[in-house]
């Protein structure tokens, strides 16, 4: 089955400095890479996806980048304030490109991101 | 919030005892899924429906049954609780992307 890798486990950055989450996955067949925020007792957010068929993607001060050939993935925080602080996920599915599949995503274990003042 | 609640959201009970938690949607969704989350694990998928009275199992779905009678109500079934099932369970569905209900916080003593 997939297998997601994410690092780094816990990030410090300063606020107004961008972060950098990585991730990597195992199955070439995965076609389907969303990111999630997770705030402390809440549940996880979708916060942008990339299908596989996109190299970049961005959503005002996020941004995500896949690497079919590596099979890595990344998200990109510029301007980071403090509601950024949260832990995010990485996650991948074989399942969702045009909507077919039904078989779930598989995680990373997440990333502690903290926004120093 | 994609329409998505979840009951009991907390429970506390024994092993040994059954324990169904619920997961209810108001936009008509066909893919639902049953997801555990565990410090240092993320997020493990327990189960999943691809429509009324069709399931299958995910990456941790020994000790867990499902049920779907009806497209808006999926269940997850503890059939004798144990300490290791001590855990926050979500509840998603799957739209444009796939979003989760609030969670529902079971401590199993």
């Amino acid at each position: 089955g997939e297998n997601v890798e994410q690092h780094p486990s816990t990030l410090s950055v300063q606020e107004g400095d961008s972060a950098v989450i990585k991730c990597t996955y195992s199955d070439s067949a995965s076609n389907y890479f969303p990111w999630y925020k997770q705030e402390l007792g809440k549940r996880p957010q979708l916060i942008i996806d990339i299908r596989s068929n996109v190299g970049e993607k961005k959503d005002q001060r996020i941004a995500v980048t896949l690497n079919k050939t590596a099979k890595h993935f990344s998200l990109h925080i510029t301007e980071t304030q403090p509601e950024d602080s949260a832990v995010y996920f990485c996650a991948a599915s074989t399942g969702m490109y045009s909507g077919g599949g039904a078989d779930g995503l598989t995680f990373g274990k997440g990333t502690h991101l903290i926004i120093q003042p | 919030d994609a329409g998505i609640t979840q009951s009991p959201r907390h429970k506390v009970t024994e092993t040994g005892t059954p324990v169904t938690l619920r997961c209810h949607q108001t936009e008509n969704h066909r893919y639902m899924y049953w997801y555990r989350q565990d410090p240092g694990h993320g997020l493990r998928l327990i189960h999943y429906s691809y429509g009324v009275k069709d399931t299958d199992k995910g990456e941790v779905s020994d000790g867990y049954s499902v049920s779907r009678s009806k497209t808006e109500d999926f269940l997850l079934t503890l059939e004798s609780a144990t300490s290791s099932q001590t855990s926050v369970y979500f509840c998603a569905i799957k739209g444009t992307g796939v979003y989760f209900g609030p969670g529902t916080r079971l401590t199993v003593l």
